[in-house]
């Protein structure tokens, strides 16, 4: 069956280093990837979504890759502030279908 | 501009009762859907609409009804309450379907005793 699975639940790192998240997922050929911020008592705000055929997107302080053959994207937070503290979610779609992750919590320390 | 809108914030029901959640959006997004969000679990889809009038199945379906009578608004039902639907529901819509950026509500914190 297909499994989306996110490095871990929470991931804690000092103000200004890069936060590093991984979303793995198998049984799955995505066409894209998308990911998305989710702060607590809200719905899900979009960040970004990378296609199959690029291996590199950014968005100001924002970084992601998408490694078809691992089968994972990492995403990264350079010069991380605790105002990018939240939840962040991976989601995968193709052929009309979408799956989320459970999403890792972010936190950074000032 | 508000986006996608979802009330209640939060209720509490008894087994058995019934209840309505509405969603509504002002994007003009022919697609919607119905997602429920549970502790460790990634986003699961109840119900989805791709316009007015057309509805179908997400992938946890039962004890949920919808309907799509406008573009706007997207009504999810709880026929019967139960304690296995004591979720955060979301509503979420797109310009054109499921599988693109979706924009989400704030989210309808449920409880079901």
């Amino acid at each position: 069956s297909q499994k989306i699975e996110q490095n871990s639940e929470a991931l804690n790192i000092q103000e200004g280093k890069t936060a590093t998240l991984t979303c793995n997922y198998t049984n799955y050929s995505p066409a894209y990837l998308q990911w998305y911020r989710q702060d607590p008592g809200r719905g899900p705000v979009f960040l970004l979504l990378i296609r199959e055929n690029e291996k590199e997107k950014r968005k100001e302080r924002l970084k992601v890759t998408f490694d078809t053959t691992l089968k994972q994207s990492l995403f990264h937070i350079t010069a991380s502030q605790p105002a990018d503290s939240a939840t962040y979610l991976c989601a995968l779609g193709g052929n009309n279908d979408m799956r989320f992750g459970a999403g890792t919590r972010l936190t950074v320390k000032p | 501009n508000a986006g996608v809108t979802q009330t209640p914030k939060f209720q509490v029901l008894k087994t058995g009762q019934s209840m309505t959640l509405q969603c509504a959006q002002d994007m003009n997004h022919e697609y919607m859907s119905w997602y429920r969000q549970d502790p460790g679990m990634g986003l699961r889809l109840i119900h989805y609409s791709v316009g007015a009038g057309i509805t179908d199945q997400g992938e946890v379906p039962n004890g949920y009804n919808v309907s799509r009578s406008t573009t706007e608004d997207f009504p999810l039902r709880l026929l019967s309450a139960a304690p296995s639907q004591t979720s955060v529901y979301f509503c979420a819509s797109s310009t054109r379907g499921r599988s693109e950026k979706l924009f989400f509500g704030s989210g309808t914190q449920l409880s079901v005793l």
